[in-house]
């Protein structure tokens, strides 16, 4: 249990498009989410934390107009990176807590390797 | 301001022998920790915790244990074996909130 699924797991766009990223969690509800990104052999820094229905609590630095998330369902949360430029180009990886089990316990998808061009 | 330090940004290790990854960190409000594996192009997946108000958690070959005084938590695990080869992530939080705070990775060889 508690597999959550991202797509895609790669993509190549052009400087300027949008990229939106998607976060399923397979068989637990999520009522919380988190977006992380990973540069090469750096730690995973926090970018935002997602909640079922309401906005996002972005962290300090991370441009919240550029990183849209959007969290409709307690299965799915969505990051769009807008005007997508090559520093943006990073792993991005998303987690889920699953309200039913100990705290604390993220579950991670397998993360997006986005390449901007 | 890096509040988890991995300060080993690799190891390397024999088959059988002992790996220990050691994980330090700055806020003293921390008061559960985690252990996670990744590999490349994975997510990281939850091996191991401990909470402040143990020194010692043991889970077959993986031991975690924390040392609160000198902020330092380590793993340990053995005997080590191939499969181990990853690159590990020691994680802090503070309880009652959900972040969890990184350290910046170990990459783990395991030697046949």
């Amino acid at each position: 249990g508690a597999v959550v699924s991202q797509h895609p797991s790669w993509v190549i766009c052009k400087s300027g498009t949008s990229v939106k990223i998607e976060c399923r969690s397979l068989d637990f509800q999520a009522t919380t989410m988190f977006w992380y990104r990973q540069f090469p052999k750096q730690s995973l820094m926090l970018m935002a934390t997602s909640n079922e229905g309401s906005k996002a609590t972005y962290e300090q630095g991370v441009e919240k107009d550029k990183f849209l998330i959007n969290h409709a369902s307690l299965t799915l949360s969505t990051l769009t990176v807008t005007s997508a430029h090559p520093e943006d180009s990073s792993f991005y990886i998303c987690s889920a807590l699953d309200g039913g089990s100990s705290y604390n316990e993220q579950f991670f998808g397998p993360g997006t390797r986005l390449t901007v061009l | 301001d890096q509040q988890v330090k991995q300060n080993s940004p690799s190891l390397s290790v024999q088959e059988g022998r002992i790996s220990i990854l050691n994980c330090d960190y700055t806020n003293s409000m921390f008061d559960y920790f985690l252990w996670y594996k990744k590999y490349p192009a994975e997510g990281p997946t939850f091996l191991i915790s401990i909470s402040s108000i143990k020194d010692k958690n043991e889970d077959g070959r993986f031991t975690v244990s924390l040392n609160k005084s000198a902020k330092h938590l380590s793993l340990h695990i053995v005997p080590s074996q191939p499969g181990d080869s990853a690159v590990y992530f020691c994680a802090a939080s503070i309880q009652g909130a959900q972040k969890l705070v990184f350290g910046q990775g170990t990459r783990l060889t395991i030697n046949p």
